[in-house]
């Protein structure tokens, strides 16, 4: 079955550095990936969605990639901010159209 | 963009004692609505899917005589938990799918802010 990996570690960078999230998939593209910030106690906020035939997507400060033949997603942060420290998930929408979520990697922008 | 609250944000109670967490979508209509629930450092689960107007869908594995759902009207979905105990103790947040005329895929979902429940 299909699976959305994240790395499960923390990710510690220092402020106006580029941070680089990882989001690998296991077995089919899904039609496309979407990524989602959640902070302490807070529900998730929809960033970004790239489609399976995007190679990349930029809003501001954020670029997403879709890699099918790597089964990947990177996304990136571009000058980071200690405000920009949360976790950081993603999610494909599965056969029975419901959202699935990777377990989101924390992200530590440090000033 | 899509506004979706949840009441409470916070809620401690007695073990045995049932809770009622409610979720409204503020300036739109939502047919749908999903239930999650979230441990500490661990991912999102959905729990159900609320329609409104008919039964809940469940997933595997989440008792629907223990998590009550009820989608009364397009902007409001209650899940009750029922003599709840330790174990129930999580974050559950619900969502709404991205409805018609918002930019963007159907899928995209807005999340409410959550409600964090403590059973002692």
């Amino acid at each position: 079955s299909q699976k959305i990996e994240q790395n499960s570690e923390a990710l510690n960078i220092q402020e106006g550095k580029t941070a680089t999230l990882t989001c690998n998939y296991t077995n089919y593209s899904p039609a496309y990936l979407q990524w989602y910030r959640q902070d302490p106690g807070r529900g998730p906020v929809f960033l970004l969605l790239i489609r399976e035939n995007e190679k990349e997507k930029r809003k501001e400060r954020l670029k997403v990639t879709f890699d099918t033949t790597l089964k990947q997603s990177l996304f990136h942060i571009t000058a980071s901010q200690p405000a920009d420290s949360a976790t950081y998930l993603c999610a494909y929408v599965n056969a029975g159209n419901m959202l699935t979520f990777g377990g989101g990697t924390r992200l530590m922008v440090k000033p | 963009g899509a506004v979706v609250s949840q009441h409470p944000s916070w809620v401690i109670c007695k073990s045995g004692t049932s809770v009622k967490i409610e979720c409204r979508s503020l300036d739109f209509q939502a047919t749908t609505m999903f239930w999650y629930r979230q441990f500490p450092k661990q991912s999102l689960m959905l729990m159900a899917t609320s329609n409104e107007g008919s039964k809940a869908t469940y997933e595997q594995g989440v008792e629907k005589d223990k998590f009550l759902i009820n989608h009364a009207s397009l902007t409001l979905s209650t899940l009750t938990v029922t003599s709840a105990h330790p174990e129930d103790s999580s974050f559950y947040i619900c969502s709404a799918r991205n409805p018609p005329g918002l930019a963007g895929v159907r899928e995209t979902q807005y999340f409410g802010p959550g409600t964090r429940l403590l059973v002692l």
